[in-house]
Parts: C-alpha cells; structure tokens; sequence
C-alpha cells in the first residue's frame, strides 16, 4: 500500500512564526487532504488538494503531484494552531485513506 | 446542517467482550468510513460503508464488522475485544464521490482492560 511520510515530527514555534510542514507519498494519488486534530482529538479537514495551492487565512498548501509532496504553510502562527496537522492520500475516494502519522505543532504564547 | 455525531464518547470494556460504536452522518453524505487512531499514530482505515453494503476494508481481522442503515447512519462492532484495541474510533463522511472532503466526528475513546 501507499506510505505516507511527514516531516518533521514535531515542531515548536513562537507565536507569531512561520512554518512549514511536509507530506511525501510512496506513489500517485488520486485525493490528498490536510487535517488538524484539535487536543481534544476533532479532526478538522483543512484543505482538499490533490494538486496545485489553495489559500484560506493563514494557512495555505501546495501539492506537487509529480514530484509525491504536499507542503502546508501556516504563516503568523497562533497558540490555537497547537495540535497534530495530518496529511491523508488515497487512490480511491477520500473516504478509504492513508494517514501519515503526524506533525505535532506547539505554538507558545 | 448537522455535523458528524459519534456515540458514546468514552466506553470502558474488559478483554473478550463485545462492543457496538455508533455514528450519524453529515446530512446529505450517503458514504460513511471508520478508523482507528492508536496514541501516537494517524490514524487507520478500518472499512467505509456505501449505500448500506460494505465498500473496502483495511487490514483488520473479521470480527470488526459493520453496518449502515438506511438513513446513512453506521454501526462499528468489535467482538472478541483484545487489549490492543484500545484507541480512538473515529468515523467520517462524504458524498462519495472521488473529490470531495472527508468530515470526521469527535471519536469514541474504547479502553479495553
């Protein structure tokens, strides 16, 4: 099956930085997402971007479906950014997908 | 426009016992998918549910089962518990099409003793 490989594994920032955050996969997908699961274990889906870059706010995410990477920057990081950011692809529907195992961000006031 | 809803939020079962999870899908989403976080890992795609009939699975031995209602609505059973089936059982749903968004509920935390 399909590997999915994120980096780094745990970040540490001050409010107010800059990050980026990297996912690549072993072979061609179909769907890519990136979540953030909240402390309290919610997964919100933050972007669906099999290709290309998408904006919303102070995040934003570009997947290089060629080269197997999707990158997720999040600019003027906020305490509230704290938690694990997970990018999930899958070569069927979005529903059957693999998880990499997460980037844990903490984001100190 | 109701979320994804799971019940219950905590379930405390001893090794051998049976357990039943349940999850309402986002309204207008006929596809529903289960998975299995571990502490510390992403989490794991134990099977997805369309149109009431089993549509995939993961690496997960038989006695995880399924079903979905009409209503779209699902169940996860997990019989024969084993210590290593503790973790959080999310569920998800989407319309089923090959683009569109995953939606997760807030999981069901199984502690199994």
């Amino acid at each position: 099956g399909i590997q999915v490989e994120q980096s780094p594994p745990d970040l540490i920032l001050q409010e107010g930085a800059n990050s980026t955050l990297r996912c690549n996969f072993s072979d061609s997908v179909n769907n890519l997402q990136w979540f953030h699961q909240n402390p309290w274990g919610q997964l919100i889906n933050l972007f669906y971007i099999p290709s290309g870059t998408k904006q919303n706010g102070r995040l934003s995410a570009t997947t290089v479906a060629t080269e197997r990477y999707s990158l997720l920057y999040i600019s003027s990081s906020q305490t509230t950014d704290s938690g694990v950011y997970f990018c999930a692809v899958g070569v069927s529907n979005a529903g059957k997908s693999t998880f990499g195992d997460g980037t844990t961000l903490t984001v100190k006031p | 426009e109701t979320g994804v809803t799971q019940s219950p939020t905590h379930l405390i079962k001893t090794r051998g016992q049976q357990v039943t999870l349940r999850c309402s899908s986002q309204s207008g989403h006929n596809t529903v998918s289960w998975y299995q976080q571990a502490l510390g890992q992403g989490p794991q795609f134990i099977f997805q549910y369309y149109r009431e009939e089993e549509n995939g699975r993961g690496n997960f031995p038989p006695r995880f089962s399924g079903l979905q209602f009409p209503n779209y609505s699902s169940e996860l059973n997990v019989n024969a518990l084993e210590l290593d089936d503790s973790a959080l059982y999310l569920c998800a749903s989407s319309s089923g099409a090959s683009h569109e968004k995953l939606f997760f509920g807030s999981g069901t935390q199984l502690s199994v003793l």
